[in-house]
This record gives C-alpha cells, structure tokens and sequence, in this order.
C-alpha cells in the first residue's frame, strides 16, 4: 500500500493552457474523488467515481473541467481554458465501500498556479 | 444550504489540552469526521463519529451531539507536531448514491512551547 499518489505535485501554466492532472488510488480502494482547496479553506468536493462510473459532480465543475476513470484504477482531471481562478491545490482520495465512516484517503495533492 | 462553523484559529501552549469545536448545517447526516493537515501537506483522518458520544484515539478524542448538530476534537498532552490544520467534515448520505464528505473552513492550531 502505497497510498493515493498524485503527478504532477506542482504545475505552473498561462492562462489559456489546458492542464491534466493524474491521481492513482490505493489499489483495493473502488471509490474515488477530486477536491479543491485553496488557502485558508477547507476542501471543496469537485467529483467522485465508484469504480469506472462518475456518480456526481459538484456545480463547482465547470464545463472547462472533465474527469475520467476509464477502467475503475487511476483517474485525470483535465482543466481546459485555465483562468487565474482555478489556481488552488487539487487532491484526489480514494476510499473502500463499507469502509467504517467513510474514510477517505488523500493524496498529497497538485498546486496549479495559472500566470 | 451546508455549512460546517469551526473557529478560525486557536493558540495553546505545550501539553495543555485543546478542544475545537464544530456546528454544522447539513441536508441529511451520516458521521461526523475529523481531519488534521499539516501546511502543504494532506489532509490525513483522525477521527469519526457516528453516534453520540465519545470516542477515543491516544492523545486525541472526539465527541458528538447528533440532536445540537455539534462535536469537538480534544487534544490532550500538546506537542509542536500538533500545530496544523484541522477540519471537521460531514458525510450527507441520500441512500448511498452520494458518498462525498463536506468540510468545514478549519481551525488553525498553534502550538507554543
């Protein structure tokens, strides 16, 4: 068990680029989710996957934002268009259903900074 | 709406013990959690509560009042480690086909010797 882990850890980009990030889950865990925190927040939920399906999507997913999870493991979250608003860290978590409480596991997250 | 009231920052001093509170305000409720980050890192899990009472883990415990919408996080025997982030956050549950967490603001915990 390697833990949820996240590529790239830092991105830099103009405003404008498209930028994709990839987060792979703890291996037995089936359910996944993206958030989005910036500082001096708490995370805000973008979307969660069970397995290979999206199941919801947070209104704070805009169209300029898409995930995937194409066969149930690894996830990405594509944002395209950047805007200096969508600068914030963005985690992936992955949990196990029936897991007491929900637990969620967090990745150590990518900072996107849009310039 | 949703919302999850934490007090923005606390200062204690080494091996006093704090307590963090939280309201919420949430559609439905399955479990209250607890998550300590450290700056720049993940959020990491402490601590969950699904009925009222307390529950212990070492150093930390966690409380829980379904029918005030309120619990706590008590940390005993501070330690400068201790000093980070913590938030409370709330599983809504519609039957099990959302699964998200809600996480409250957090509460910034400073820790001096």
């Amino acid at each position: 068990d390697t833990g949820v882990s996240q590529d790239p850890r830092h991105k830099i980009t103009k405003r404008g680029q498209n930028v994709t990030f990839r987060c792979d889950p703890i291996s037995e865990h089936n359910r996944l989710y993206w958030y989005r925190q910036t500082l001096g927040q708490g995370p805000e939920f973008l979307t969660y996957f069970q397995n290979e399906a999206q199941l919801e999507k947070s209104r704070l997913l805009s169209d300029r934002f898409s995930a995937e999870r194409p066969k149930g493991s690894f996830s990405t979250l594509e944002i395209q268009r950047t805007e200096q608003g969508d600068s914030a860290m963005y985690l992936c978590a992955s949990s196990f259903q029936g897991a007491q409480g929900n637990t969620i596991y967090f990745g150590e997250g990518s900072w996107l900074t849009v310039v | 709406g949703q919302s999850l009231e934490q007090p923005s920052e606390v200062t204690a001093v080494e091996g006093a013990i704090v307590q963090i509170n939280c309201t919420y305000q949430t559609s439905g409720f399955y479990g209250l959690s607890w998550y300590q980050q450290h700056d720049g890192g993940a959020p990491t899990f402490l601590s969950y509560n699904a009925l009222d009472g307390l529950e212990e883990t070492g150093r930390f415990s966690s409380f829980l009042s379904r029918s005030d919408s309120y619990g706590y996080l008590l940390l005993q025997e501070l330690q400068m480690k201790d000093s980070a982030s913590y938030f409370c956050a709330v599983r809504e549950d519609y039957g099990g086909a959302t699964n998200k967490l809600i996480f409250g603001t957090g509460t910034l915990l400073a820790v001096q010797p």
